[in-house]
């Protein structure tokens, strides 16, 4: 089963804007981590969060984690064309060894 | 530094076929996955390896998946018989420690299966 679940499905926005897409998960962690695929090639790391960090940012990326909700939130800002693919949180769950994807989030950036 | 090296990218076969997929991944990666990205879905996670043993194989469908890393380095992942339903995006993907890190993915093999 996917422990983690991303929302929304899909995203459409226009070049400069923001884009935010959340996660939420239904066991305790030990870190989350996001994904970014682009069409038909493999997956990219993004960036890690620890559970007892609460927010990190890398470049135009930001990543909030609230354990209490069991959900993360992964904002891009200003955004390009090129930050068009699918992005995927996966979660490290307590006591497993495994890392389990949700079913990602589109994200469609248009000129 | 090389990144996760995969073949073949692309395999067309008919049902109750075999299939084999080669990885390569990042040297001195001492865990190696193979997931299953079936269409519109995130990867699932089909074996995870820490050197050459297993760590996870509990999602592998054992009656026609077959998976081996010798020596700790490359691994193979086999299909024998095919079904239609395998048909999917085979990512293999590497890192330095077990789950919680990093994970470095090849660029995957397209299966389609007829």
């Amino acid at each position: 089963s996917q422990q983690g679940e991303e929302d929304p499905q899909a995203l459409s926005i226009q070049e400069g804007e923001n884009a935010t897409m959340n996660c939420s998960y239904k066991t305790s962690i030990n870190n989350l981590q996001w994904y970014r695929q682009n069409s038909g090639r493999g997956l990219v790391h993004l960036i890690l969060i620890r559970s007892n960090e609460r927010e990190k940012h890398s470049g135009r990326l930001r990543v909030t984690l609230d354990t209490s909700k069991k959900s993360s939130s992964l904002l891009i800002t200003a955004s390009r064309a090129a930050d068009t693919a699918s992005y995927f949180c996966a979660t490290d769950a307590r006591g497993y060894s495994t890392l389990t994807f949700g079913k990602g989030t589109m994200l469609l950036v248009s000129p | 530094e090389a990144g996760v090296a995969q073949s073949p990218r692309y395999k067309i076969i008919e049902k109750r076929q075999s299939v084999a997929f080669w990885c390569n991944p990042i040297s001195g990666h001492a865990t190696l996955y193979w997931y299953q990205q079936i269409l519109g879905q995130g990867p699932k996670l089909l074996i995870q390896f820490q050197n050459n043993g297993v760590v996870d194989d509990s999602q592998l469908p054992k009656d026609r998946f077959s998976a081996e890393r010798l020596k700790g380095v490359d691994s193979t992942l086999k299909i024998q018989p095919a079904k239609l339903e395998d048909s999917a995006v085979y990512l293999c993907a590497s890192s330095l420690e077990g789950a919680g890190a990093t994970q470095y993915f090849g660029p995957g093999t397209r299966l389609l299966v007829l």
